[in-house]
């Protein structure tokens, strides 16, 4: 079953920290891995996305990696400002003859305090 | 405008109305993805249209649930009969293709603000 799980749920860290969100995947076959940002009562934006051959992209503070074989993917948040609270989620698309799967994590909930 | 919109923002409704959500995606995007997203948890997709036609509808939970695009813009969720556990954001979003694959942004799906549906 094609799956999305991240981790922690939700997270809470000072301002100025580092902060690193997990997403682990069994989605098969799989074609790219995206993460979104939401900020609360707002549509998802996108921060990166990766396909099989990427292992890291970044934007900014942020930067994702991906290890295809273990299925694992991560977002580092470099000096975090308290504009980073919101839900960030993990979304995995799967290919099969033509059709296209979008799976979404739950999503971790980070707080970024003063 | 220049980004997705959808509205209304909230729709407050009694058990077993029908209602419609209303969803303009970016121009030139040719799919469009509904989604249905719950407290504290990510969105769960609904449908996709490419172009006019639904090219995936396997997430509508039911038969209560249509969506259609008559003119490949503008795209309208209909929910009949509607329960207390319709209640939910239901998002929208669109794309400029619906490839998912390769390094190519194109279909990055760009969301709009949802719209919050409650069912009293």
């Amino acid at each position: 079953k094609n799956q999305v799980e991240q981790s922690p749920q939700s997270l809470i860290i000072l301002e100025g920290k580092n902060c690193t969100l997990q997403c682990n995947y069994t989605v098969s076959p799989f074609s790219n891995l995206r993460w979104y940002k939401q900020d609360t009562g707002r549509g998802p934006v996108s921060l990166t996305i990766m396909t099989f051959s990427e292992n890291t992209k970044s934007n900014g503070r942020y930067t994702a990696t991906l290890d295809a074989d273990t299925k694992q993917s991560s977002l580092h948040i470099t000096a975090s400002q308290l504009s980073d609270s919101a839900s960030y989620i993990c979304v995995v698309s799967a290919s099969t003859s033509g059709t296209y799967k979008y799976i979404f994590g739950t999503g971790t909930r980070l707080k970024v305090l003063a | 405008g220049a980004g997705v919109s959808q509205t209304p923002s909230n729709k407050v409704t009694e058990k077993g109305k029908y209602v419609e959500l209303r969803c303009d995606p970016i121009s030139g995007h040719t799919a469009l993805y509904w989604y249905r997203q719950s407290l504290g948890q990510g969105p769960e997709f609904l449908i996709y249209f490419q172009g006019t036609g639904a090219a995936d509808d396997s997430g509508l939970p039911n038969d209560r649930f249509f969506a259609v695009r008559p003119e490949g813009s503008v795209s309208t969720l209909k929910i009949q009969r509607t329960e207390r556990g319709d209640s939910a954001v239901y998002l929208c979003a669109s794309s400029f293709v619906a490839r998912g694959g390769g390094p190519s942004p194109d279909d990055t799906q760009y969301f709009g603000p949802g719209t919050r549906l409650t069912v009293l």
